[in-house]
């Protein structure tokens, strides 16, 4: 069975830009979670879709934005990239919404604000 | 406030001993921890993980300990592996997939 993919694998934008980052969760599971980690903040997680509708939402500002699609395969939006937002974006996707299973990491996604 | 803390920053010990990594949380309501194993610019992998109604949870080399009075998890690999140098993160959830990390322990294996 295929993991999490996530693409672009690697990505530099300027600030005021806008990126959209892409993940495909394992065949069966809707449940996709997204993550960022930075090396001031470690992982954090950012918000949480299942069955296309957004379950959770971590604490970051409305410029993070996210969508599931029916397929589950989940995209993520930053819009006005500000330096800060460089990190690396980690998608993970489970089975289950309950919370008492495995989350599945992808490779994650490297974004570079300049 | 850091509800998932991890207090030992690094960690070495040598070939085929027993590493012992810790975790702290301050939440009660947690009800699911994991350990992840994680290596720079990828994405973490999952090891082992353990409900908040079992205190201990095996899985070859991997056991997880936990002792929900004291609010405390370790992670126990026995015998300890060069391949097993990485970070180690341990998290926690309750009720919902939405994993709070504690700030990860370097474990260095010395052959």
């Amino acid at each position: 069975k295929a993991g999490v993919t996530q693409t672009p694998r690697y990505l530099i934008k300027t600030r005021g830009q806008q990126v959209t980052l892409s993940c495909s969760p394992i065949s069966g599971h809707r449940s996709v979670s997204w993550y960022q980690q930075t090396p001031g903040q470690g992982l954090q997680f950012l918000f949480e879709y299942f069955s296309e509708t957004q379950r959770n939402k971590g604490n970051f500002p409305g410029r993070f934005s996210g969508r599931q699609f029916s397929n589950s395969r989940s995209e993520m939006n930053v819009s006005t990239l500000e330096l800060g937002d460089s990190a690396l974006y980690l998608c993970a996707s489970s089975l289950l919404a309950s919370g008492d299973n495995e989350q599945f990491f992808g490779p994650g996604t490297r974004l570079t604000v300049l | 406030d850091q509800q998932v803390k991890q207090n030992s920053p690094s960690l070495s010990v040598q070939e085929g001993r027993i590493s012992i990594l810790n975790c702290d949380y301050t939440n009660s309501m947690f009800d699911y921890f994991l350990w992840y194993k994680k290596y720079p610019a990828e994405g973490p992998t999952f090891l082992i993980s353990i409900s908040s109604i079992k205190d201990k949870n095996e899985d070859g080399r991997f056991t997880v300990f936990l002792n929900k009075s004291a609010k405390h998890l370790s992670l126990h690999i026995v015998p300890s592996q060069p391949g097993d140098s990485a970070v180690y993160f341990c998290a926690a959830s309750r009720g919902e997939n939405k994993l709070i990390f504690g700030t990860g322990t370097l474990l260095a294996v010395q052959p």
